[in-house]
Parts: structure tokens; sequence; C-alpha cells
């Protein structure tokens, strides 16, 4: 079994819809983050979490929010998805002391 | 500027072909770099971490040159399966621990 799982690994959706992309991992991390990708652009952090009452926004947060329920498990919500959103996303994990990060599947994402 | 930049490419080289990849970096206080493979669709996976008086594993070089703040990646005796995009990773300690990710270089081996 993979030790970070995404769900869903593809979703299309319309303006205006609230989505929600979730995020677990077996790893005993404490530390999670969610990026997103576009072609080119390199992976862009949204949020990241050091511990499950660690919220931190990262270098692009607007238009998402985050959720972490457990040491496990990591949420990115989008509360009204727009075009511009359509991209690759990507939850990661890492332990507390090493630079190495592990990255789920990914899950693709269109807005229409 | 771009605070990792990487060329693009596509480099397309044949089989057995030696091939480098630079990776320029913007912040003179990063600590730890690293090389990341990443196939079509799929996500990116540590591939090597780089130090600072250079490391080898297997036909993979990676060097770092501090006072020019760029990083570089050889593949000796390219094979198709090395066939991906090649993600240029930096850490800056302080800036919160976070990790800066270079647009890739795309590398096609061909038969």
């Amino acid at each position: 079994d993979a030790d970070v799982t995404q769900t869903p690994r593809n979703r299309i959706t319309k303006t205006g819809k609230r989505i929600m992309l979730e995020c677990s991992q077996t790893k005993g991390h404490d530390r999670m983050y969610w990026y997103r990708q576009d072609p080119g652009l390199g992976l862009q952090l949204i949020y990241y979490s050091f511990d499950v009452k660690d919220i931190n926004k990262g270098e692009i947060s607007d238009g998402y929010s985050v959720s972490r329920q457990a040491q496990a498990k990591f949420s990115l919500s989008l509360e009204s998805a727009i075009p511009n959103q359509t991209a690759l996303y990507f939850c990661a994990t890492s332990g507390d002391y090493t630079d190495t990060q592990y990255f789920g599947p990914g899950t693709r994402l269109t807005v229409l | 500027r771009k605070e990792v930049e990487q060329d693009p490419g596509p480099f397309n080289v044949p089989e057995g072909a030696t091939v480098a990849f630079n990776c320029t970096y913007s912040n003179s206080a990063s600590q730890s770099f690293f090389w990341y493979r990443q196939d079509c669709r799929k996500e990116p996976k540590l591939l090597m971490s780089v130090y600072s008086s250079g490391n080898e594993d297997g036909r993979f070089t990676a060097q770092l040159n501090r006072a020019s703040q760029y990083i570089s990646l050889l593949i000796r005796d390219s094979k198709l399966s090395d066939s991906a995009t090649y993600l240029c990773v930096v850490n800056a300690h302080n800036a919160g621990n976070m990790l800066t990710f270079g647009g890739g270089t795309r590398l096609m081996v061909k038969p």
C-alpha cells in the first residue's frame, strides 16, 4: 500500500463549486504539505502543517483552506472553485528532522 | 526572477549518451539541495541529495557550486528509463524549512 494517498485522483467540477481534496499518510510524519503544479512553473506551496494544531499559509494560499483532522490526514478545500485553479495538486509529508518530502500520487483538478 | 531556475528543455539524447543539467538558485542562505525525478503525470520522487563535496550514485553525479549558486546533475550512459523531468530543489533553512522547486528539465532518451 502507498504511504501517501490522495483522493480523488481526478476531478472535473464547475466554477463556484466547493471541492475538497483529501490526503492520508501512514508514514507517521508530523509535517504535511499541499502543493499545486502548473506546467513549467514548478510546485508552489499552498499550505503546510507541522503538527495537528499548526496550520501555515504558503506562497499561494488565496482561494484555498485546509484542515488537519489528525496526524495522518490533511485536507485541502477550494471554497468556490475558479478555472485558474485547474492544476495538478500534490500532498507531501516529511519527518521532523529531514528535508526529504514524500509525495502522494496527485489529484488532477479541472474547473470548467 | 525565479528563486530556482532550470532550462525546461527538452533535452533529446540517444541511449548511452552523457547529459548534464544545471540549476541556479537565488537565495544565498540556501542550505540543502536536491534533485527529484518526476515521470509524466506522476509524483516527484527524490533522486539524490547534493552535497558540497559532490556526490555520485551509480550513473548519476551531483555537484554544488555555492560561490556561483548553481547545482548540476550529470547522467552517464543514459537509459530509455531515464526519460523524465528532473526537478532542482532547494531548502533555505531561514525560510521556515520550506522546499523551493525549479520548473524542471525534461529529458527524453531515444533508442
